[in-house]
């Protein structure tokens, strides 16, 4: 079955460390995102790409950075300059060309940096 | 630049009843696409159902249904007969209908609470 796959489910890291967040997908979008989930401030977005190799900031999106050098794959990296890295990121896609498409979501990943 | 707002931070429901969220949205566009998602405890983002702003009519899926008031940018989420399993997460979300453009906006959610 086509479908999003995040991981690990849940991650540890220490303070001052870089961390690398999987996402893929085999559901043949173009677009792929990152989403942080805190509590009480809904879904925002950290990058988005709509082409291999190409991704754009979303709206909080310093202290993070992103590749896409496969379709596939849209991996997250929290670097130790985001200040408040704890919470849960959520990967999605969609289809490029279908405005009426839904986003597709991964089952999120639970990062907590201590 | 569009937002979504959802002014209800928590609802409660009595099982087999009807609730209605309520969305809000800002946007200068006339070419744009509303969904409800649903994050029950498993944290999964369930798509609920779907809406075109160039449709009239407002879309149904079995019991959940929306009210969809485009000079009013609000799109209300309706649940009839409410289920324990309804008990989740509800996010509203927005998407430009505009050529290249691909963010979708999501409201700060609404809890739903299903009392037995």
């Amino acid at each position: 079955d086509g479908g999003i796959t995040q991981s690990p489910k849940y991650l540890f890291r220490k303070e001052g460390q870089n961390v690398t967040l999987s996402c893929e997908q085999n559901l043949n979008h173009d677009a792929m995102y990152w989403y942080r989930q805190d509590p009480g401030q809904g879904l925002r977005l950290i990058y988005y790409s709509q082409i291999v190799n190409d991704f754009q900031k979303g709206d909080i999106a310093e202290g993070y950075s992103v590749s896409r050098e496969k379709k596939e794959s849209f991996p997250l990296t929290v670097t130790s300059a985001q200040k408040n890295p704890t919470a849960f990121y959520l990967c999605a896609s969609s289809p490029q060309r279908s405005y009426n498409s839904p986003l597709h979501f991964g089952n999120g990943t639970r990062l907590t940096v201590t | 630049a569009q937002t979504v707002t959802q002014s209800q931070p928590e609802m409660s429901v009595q099982e087999a009843e009807t609730v209605t969220l309520s969305c809000t949205y800002d946007t200068s566009e006339s070419d744009y696409y509303l969904f409800w998602y649903k994050q029950p405890p498993s944290r999964q983002m369930i798509l609920v159902i779907r809406q075109e702003a160039y449709k009239q009519q407002n879309a149904t899926e079995n019991r959940f249904s929306v009210n969809f008031q485009k000079a009013a940018k609000s799109f209300s989420l309706k649940i009839s007969d409410s289920q324990l399993g309804d008990a989740a997460m509800y996010f509203c979300a927005y998407r430009s209908g505009n050529s290249g453009t691909y963010k979708y906006i999501f409201g700060t959610g609404t809890r739903l609470k299903v009392l037995a």
